[in-house]
């Protein structure tokens, strides 16, 4: 089962920042956070992932709250192709495939 | 580098007939995934494979399907006898390790639709 929450659906204008939230309250201290994003009729595709620190590539930041029990994807100047669903995934360091949940929708607006 | 391959990329059937979805993942990748994604049930690792050995396969609905992966170039989806509840996107990902430093690289699916 997904061990995180996040909102089914979102909107964000075009060129402005797009803040996904997630709540992953339960989380262990061996555990990553992981954001993939899955653009329509496409498969998956891997965005950032962090333990504790904030990160920031190419494609976007993620900032996890002190306490890691929360995190946010940001994705600086949103663009039409931005739109998709966003999933938030926790999993230990080992051994273990990423189990995906239902995510969140972004919808970038022109 | 062409990605993780699946082919078909669609395929129809009728209910009864044996289905067979091919993946070739990533070269030098040790691991290969299989996915499936429906809107009711959103997307369930159905089993993964390490180094072409079946590592956990308890997301296998039921015993009408079975994966087999040969070698490392290649993986097989098999549903025999296939059902209308089958129809999904069947999506193979590979990884060079499990870890907290690896990604997941998709495929861009198979969408079977069971008549």
């Amino acid at each position: 089962d997904a061990k995180t929450t996040q909102p089914p659906s979102m909107d964000c204008a075009e060129g402005r920042a797009a803040n996904l939230p997630c709540n992953h309250s339960t989380i262990s201290g061996n555990e990553y956070v992981y954001w993939y994003r899955q653009i329509h009729s496409q498969g998956p595709q891997y965005i950032i992932h962090g333990l504790k620190n904030n990160e920031t590539n190419e494609m976007a930041s993620l900032i996890i709250t002190e306490d890691r029990k929360s995190s946010t994807l940001i994705l600086p100047h949103a663009t039409l192709r931005d739109t998709a669903v966003y999933y938030c995934i926790v999993s230990p360091s080992g051994n273990t495939p990423l189990v995906f949940g239902k995510g969140t929708r972004l919808s970038v607006i022109a | 580098d062409a990605g993780v391959i699946q082919s078909p990329r669609h395929e129809v059937t009728e209910m009864g007939q044996e289905v067979t979805l091919r993946c070739k993942p990533i070269s030098g990748h040790d691991y290969l995934f299989w996915y499936r994604q429906t809107m009711m049930r959103g997307l369930e690792l159905l089993i993964y494979f390490n180094n072409n050995v079946p590592i956990d396969d308890s997301g296998m609905p039921e015993d009408r399907f079975s994966a087999k992966m040969p070698n490392a170039s290649f993986s097989t989806l098999k549903i025999q006898p296939s059902e209308p509840r089958d129809s999904a996107v069947y999506f193979c990902a590979s990884s060079p390790i499990l870890g907290p430093y690896y990604e997941q690289y998709f495929g861009p699916g198979t969408r079977l639709t069971v008549t």
